[in-house]
């Protein structure tokens, strides 16, 4: 099974902050099959990038992603209050599909 | 708009069963690959099983393989979910989930817990 591990765990930043948030697969992912979900408090998750760096319908450009291989980044470029939440990245290039463990960015 | 309405969990004592269900709407269910992922209560994603459109192929994680059934109703748009001998573990919010390449819709979830 691919390990994706997220660093950090917690990240506290304010509005209008850049936020970096690191997944690391534990063998290369094919294709760039890596996705990034947000999840708020009470919700489902929400996609929000597919193949590393492609942003699903809706998603604002602050969101983007970037890498290949074995390491990839989320980056979100101005923190809005709606964007304090838990993030997943998660790998679809070979079964099982795997989930990091989630970074939480909140309020500083 | 794309809808995946989950029902059937519940309180279930360990070593029952549960059959969840996941309503599917504004979309060609016949056409994609649908998937159960779970979220223990305060904890990540794990995903649980996977099945093709068509029905033909299945995957199941190993923490659930022989006690859960994943099966799919194309003419009534429905996915299902069967859990028998159930442990405390499998306690979560189960999600019905969409797949097009990544899990792209979610349904609001459904909360199984397994208690004496």
């Amino acid at each position: 099974d691919i390990v994706l591990t997220q660093s950090p765990g917690t990240l506290s930043l304010s509005p209008g902050e850049r936020a970096t948030l690191s997944c690391r697969a534990s063998q290369t992912i094919s294709s760039n099959y890596l996705a990034w979900y947000q999840q708020k408090p009470g919700q489902a998750p929400r996609l929000l990038i597919s193949g590393a760096s492609s942003r699903a319908t809706g998603i604002p450009d602050r969101f983007s992603g970037s890498g290949s291989g074995t390491d990839f980044t989320l980056t979100i470029s101005r923190l809005e209050p709606e964007d304090f939440a838990v993030y997943y990245c998660q790998q679809y290039s070979s079964s099982p599909r795997t989930f990091g463990q989630g970074t939480k960015v909140d309020l500083k | 708009e794309v809808q995946l309405v989950e029902s059937g969990g519940g309180l279930v004592q360990p070593g029952g069963s549960l059959r969840l269900s996941c309503a599917a709407s504004a979309f060609t269910f016949s056409s994609y690959s649908m998937n159960w992922v779970r979220q223990a209560p305060g904890k990540g994603l794990e995903w649980v099983s996977y099945i093709s459109s068509g029905g033909g192929t299945i995957y199941y994680a190993d923490s659930v393989k022989g006690r859960f059934t994943i099966s799919r109703d194309n003419a009534k748009n429905s996915l299902y979910l069967q859990m028998n001998s159930l442990r405390a573990e499998d306690t979560a919010v189960y999600y019905c989930v969409r797949q097009y390449g990544s899990f792209d819709f979610w349904g609001q979830g459904t909360l199984v817990t397994v208690s004496s």
